[in-house]
């Protein structure tokens, strides 16, 4: 599975849209790029995912480059129950293991 | 939506005693669940595959004699920690996914935090 490198940290205000980038330069023609969060004491909430198409969906859109190296997941008005984790990864499909790297922790504020 | 639960959500226990950790999916079938492990402040590490109807596929570093896993039905596996010692205190999470479509994304349980005293 291809690697994937988001920044560790965010910070976004209430309200406004939380912008997180991913970086997957080595992915691979058939690997989707899947977005899962992690709330603090609870296991991982899946968000969106998508394979070249951007994608929207009630929780977030996702926005994935034309040459598919790299993405970005909105948070369109985010609230203050969004503070957390947010991890980018790249797999062939739901079938295989999940790499999770570091993610990055978005944290929103009032 | 797929939901998966687990049980128990915590538990505290002595070391040597064996804890078992059931993982169900509860409006769907899974054939493949997965279980990691995440020590505070780490991410998630896979430990291991579990397949329906045949053994579990574990990751290198995971002793498989130490973590049992069972997955005897097609919404149920278990994750069984043998003589638990503290250094296998760690929050215990599973996940499945449906069988409709290659590309479905799998889903996780609320995961178990085990405390070895």
């Amino acid at each position: 599975d291809a690697k994937t490198t988001q920044p560790p940290s965010m910070d976004c205000a209430e309200g406004r849209a939380a912008n997180l980038p991913c970086n997957h330069s080595t992915i691979s023609g058939n690997e989707y790029v899947y977005w899962y969060r992690q709330i603090h004491s609870q296991g991982p909430q899946y968000i969106i995912h998508g394979l070249k198409n951007n994608e929207t969906n009630e929780m977030a859109s996702l926005i994935i480059t034309e040459d598919r190296k790299s993405s970005t997941l909105i948070l369109p008005h985010a609230t203050l129950r969004d503070t957390a984790v947010y991890y980018c990864i790249v797999s062939l499909s739901g079938f295989q293991k999940l790499v999770f790297g570091t993610g990055t922790r978005l944290l929103v504020s009032p | 939506g797929a939901v998966v639960s687990q049980h128990p959500s915590w538990v505290i226990c002595k070391s040597g005693t064996s804890v078992k950790i059931e993982c169900r999916s509860l409006d769907f079938q899974a054939t493949t669940m997965f279980w990691y492990r995440q020590f505070p402040k780490q991410s998630l590490m896979l430990m291991a595959t579990s397949n329906e109807g045949s053994k579990a596929t574990y990751e290198q570093g995971v002793e498989k004699d130490k973590f049992l896993i069972n997955h005897a039905s097609l919404t149920l596996s278990t994750l069984t920690v043998t003589s638990a010692h503290p250094e296998d205190s760690s929050f215990y999470i599973c996940s499945a996914r449906t069988e409709a479509g290659g590309h479905q994304p799998q889903h996780f349980g609320d995961g178990t935090r085990l405390s070895i005293l």
